[in-house]
């Protein structure tokens, strides 16, 4: 089973709201990664979390805020986000970070932000 | 800036035939590839990695690497409809903690 689920599918939130994005994998894997991708573009990484610790983050603006409460579920906190941050928010995951590990892509959240 | 570079396409061919796209990167202490189909709208699945120079095959697919000219390909052998798809070409940093750097994807369509 190599299956890493998000929630929700689909979110429209205004420039003032805050909501969160959920993802959870249920193989032991270690490391959990937050993906963005705009349309016709390829995904961009914004954080890697290896044992439950956030080892990468790529430069990320702070109204992105991720969270790893166990090594099944990673969140990622959003406020007070800008229109050009509508795209879809891929959740990953792998064995562990290392360079040779697969990552497997969750469905995605569509987010657009109005 | 470490790059992945891929012709973005379209890339035509018709049912049955063999496709083939490709892959360059820039950071030669590169040491992990991947193969990741993405249908519109969906999420990226992955159809094959590769971490040594040569070929290795899997059913329909066959991901080639050469390291001295830091190029990764993949072929579609017996091509069908069903594999019209955006395929990006990823390449894991060389660094601790993995940071897959992804190609801009070719667009490959499959016509009966």
């Amino acid at each position: 089973d190599t299956e890493v689920t998000q929630t929700p599918k689909h979110l429209v939130m205004g420039m003032t709201n805050k909501k969160s994005l959920k993802c959870e994998q249920h193989m032991g894997h270690r490391a959990m990664y937050w993906y963005k991708q705009k349309a016709k573009k390829p995904p961009e990484l914004m954080f890697v979390y290896s044992y439950e610790k956030l080892s990468i983050n790529e430069s990320v603006p702070s109204r992105f805020s991720p969270e790893c409460p166990n090594s099944s579920l990673l969140n990622l906190h959003l406020h007070a986000l800008q229109p050009e941050d509508s795209a879809l928010y891929l959740c990953a995951s792998s064995q562990t970070s290392g360079s040779q590990e697969t990552q497997y892509f969750g469905p995605g959240t569509r987010l657009l932000v109005l | 800036q470490k790059e992945v570079e891929q012709n973005s396409g379209p890339l035509s061919v018709p049912e049955g035939a063999i496709a083939s796209l490709n892959c360059t990167y820039s950071d030669r202490g590169s040491q992990s590839f991947f193969w990741y189909r993405q249908y519109s709208g969906k999420s990226p699945e992955l159809i094959m990695f590769i971490y040594s120079n040569g070929d290795k095959e899997d059913g329909r697919f066959t991901a080639q690497l050469n390291k001295a000219s830091q190029y990764v390909s993949l072929l579609i052998r017996d091509s069908q409809p069903s594999d019209s798809a955006t395929y990006l070409c990823a390449v894991a940093l060389n660094q601790a903690g993995t940071a897959l750097i992804f190609g801009k994807g070719t667009t490959l369509s499959v016509s009966s």
